[in-house]
C-alpha cells in the first residue's frame, strides 16, 4: 500500500518546455490536489478534482493545467510552456472527501526551470 | 475566501521547554483545523487535527486548542526533543479546500 505516489521525484526544464507531473493514488479517495510549496509561500493549491472527470483551480492556476480520467486514481499536473516563475516544489494531496478534508501527502516533485 | 495567519515565522527553544504556534482565521465556516509537521526535503505530514465541535485535543506532547469565537487556534509541544526540529503549518478548511499558514520554523536546541 505505497498511498499517493508522485512521478518524477527531479526535473529540470529549460523556459519553454513542457511536462506532466503524475500523481497517483491506491487509497481510492475520491479528493485530489496539486500545491505548490516555494519559500516563505507556504503550500499554496493549484488545481484539485472532486472525482473522476472533474477538475477545479485553486488559488495559483495560472500556467497549469490538470486532467483526472476515468483512471480516478491519477491526477496529471501539465505545464504547457514553462516559466523560471514555476521553479518549485510541487505536492500532491488526496483526502476521503467527507466532511472532514484529512489530507495526505505525496513525498513531491522538486522542479527546476532554467 | 479563507485566510490563514500563522505566527510567529520562527521559533528556536532549548530542549525540555515548550514550544506555542499560533494561528488565525478569516472564514466562520471552517469547522477543521489540522496541523502538519514537515521536515526538511520531505512531505508534510498531519500530527494533530481538531474540529470545530472541539475545544482542545491532546496527543501525547503535542496538544492544540480552537477558540471559534476569536477564530484562532493554537499548537503546543511540551518537553521539546531535537526531533521535533521541523517546519509546522497549520491549515483550516470549511469544505473540500484547505488553507495552509504559512509555515513556521521550529529549533530545537539540545
Amino acid at each position: 500500500n505505497a498511498g499517493v505516489t508522485q512521478t518524477p521525484k527531479f526535473r529540470v526544464l529549460k523556459t519553454g518546455q513542457s511536462m506532466t507531473l503524475l500523481c497517483a493514488q491506491d487509497m481510492n479517495h475520491e479528493y485530489m490536489y496539486w500545491y505548490r510549496q516555494d519559500p516563505g509561500m507556504g503550500l499554496r493549491l493549484i488545481h484539485y478534482s472532486v472525482g473522476e472527470g472533474t477538475t477545479a483551480k485553486g488559488e495559483v492556476p495560472d500556467g497549469y493545467n490538470v486532467s483526472r480520467l476515468k483512471k480516478k486514481q491519477n491526477f496529471l499536473l501539465g505545464l504547457e510552456s514553462a516559466a523560471p516563475s514555476q521553479t518549485s516544489v510541487y505536492f500532491c494531496a488526496i483526502s476521503a472527501g467527507d466532511r472532514y478534508n484529512e489530507q495526505f501527502f505525496g513525498p513531491g516533485t522538486r522542479l527546476t526551470v532554467l | 475566501g479563507e485566510n490563514v495567519e500563522q505566527h510567529p515565522s520562527t521559533l528556536s527553544v532549548q530542549e525540555g521547554d515548550s514550544a506555542v504556534i499560533k494561528c488565525t482565521y478569516s472564514d466562520s465556516a471552517s469547522n477543521y483545523f489540522p496541523w502538519y509537521k514537515q521536515e526538511l526535503g520531505k512531505r508534510p505530514q498531519l500530527i494533530i487535527d481538531i474540529r470545530s465541535n472541539v475545544g482542545e485535543k491532546k496527543d501525547q506532547r503535542i496538544a492544540v486548542t480552537l477558540n471559534k469565537t476569536a477564530k484562532h487556534f493554537s499548537l503546543h509541544i511540551t518537553e521539546t526533543q531535537p526531533e521535533d526540529s521541523a517546519v509546522y503549518f497549520c491549515a483550516a478548511s470549511g469544505s473540500y479546500q484547505l488553507t495552509f499558514g504559512k509555515g513556521t520554523k521550529l529549533s530545537v536546541i539540545p
